[in-house]
């Protein structure tokens, strides 16, 4: 299967920073990448999904000006987490899709600590 | 109404034993479905799709889909401790996946 990875795979950051998190997608371009996050306990949420060279489309309920996405290239998407507080913290997990399939190859995750 | 559910766990099943998952989804329009395995702290894995009414056989996991009744199913066979996991039902509309909340399996040696 396609492998997509993810850096970094562990964040510990101060309340009020950023925090980037970069996934990208190793032996395939994937034309459309996604956001999740995944409290404990709980199922994965869609936050946002991302297109290459275009904005990306936030799900309800997810601050747009919070969750800065970038997806400069078919292979590289970035989520920012700006200005992380406690509730922030969370497994964070990219998945990207191949042109022309509908499956979804997750990354490894990034769990973020905001303290 | 919930998009995707999933039969509550945890489901215990004795080692060699067939484990039954079930799933039903909202949104008559879905036409692609799959089913995750996700290990504790770790990211989902694909272990199936399917999109067509009736079977699909992969190895030791077999998916059923009824678009009629809006069901899925996952049958694991001959479950071994290795298969101790979270399974996530899946749901795709416009490309976008809808997940269930996930059943857990303790497969018991």
């Amino acid at each position: 299967g396609a492998v997509v990875s993810q850096h970094p795979s562990w964040v510990i950051c101060k309340s009020g920073t950023s925090v980037k998190i970069e996934c990208r997608s190793l032996d395939f371009q994937a034309t459309t990448m996604f956001w999740y996050r995944q409290f404990p306990k709980q199922s994965l949420m869609l936050m946002a999904t991302s297109n290459e060279g275009s904005k990306a489309t936030y799900e309800q309920g997810v601050e747009k000006d919070k969750f800065l996405i970038n997806h400069a290239s078919l292979t590289l998407s970035t989520l920012t987490v700006t200005s992380a507080h406690p509730e922030d913290s969370s497994f964070y997990i990219c998945s990207g899709l191949a042109g022309g399939s509908e499956t979804q190859y997750f990354g490894p995750g990034t769990r973020l600590l905001v303290l | 109404q919930k998009e995707v559910e999933q039969n509550s766990g945890p489901l215990s099943v004795p080692e060699g034993a067939i484990a039954s998952l079930n799933c039903t989804y909202s949104d008559r329009v879905s036409q692609s479905f799959f089913w995750y395995r996700q290990y504790s702290g770790k990211s989902p894995e694909l272990i199936m799709s399917i999109y067509s009414n009736g079977d699909k056989e992969d190895g030791r996991f077999t998916a059923q889909l009824n678009k009629a009744s809006q069901y899925v199913s996952l049958l694991i066979r001959d479950s071994q401790p290795s298969d101790s996991a979270t399974y996530l039902c899946a749901v795709s509309n416009d490309y976008k996946l809808s997940f269930g909340a996930g059943t857990t399996v303790t497969v018991r040696a």
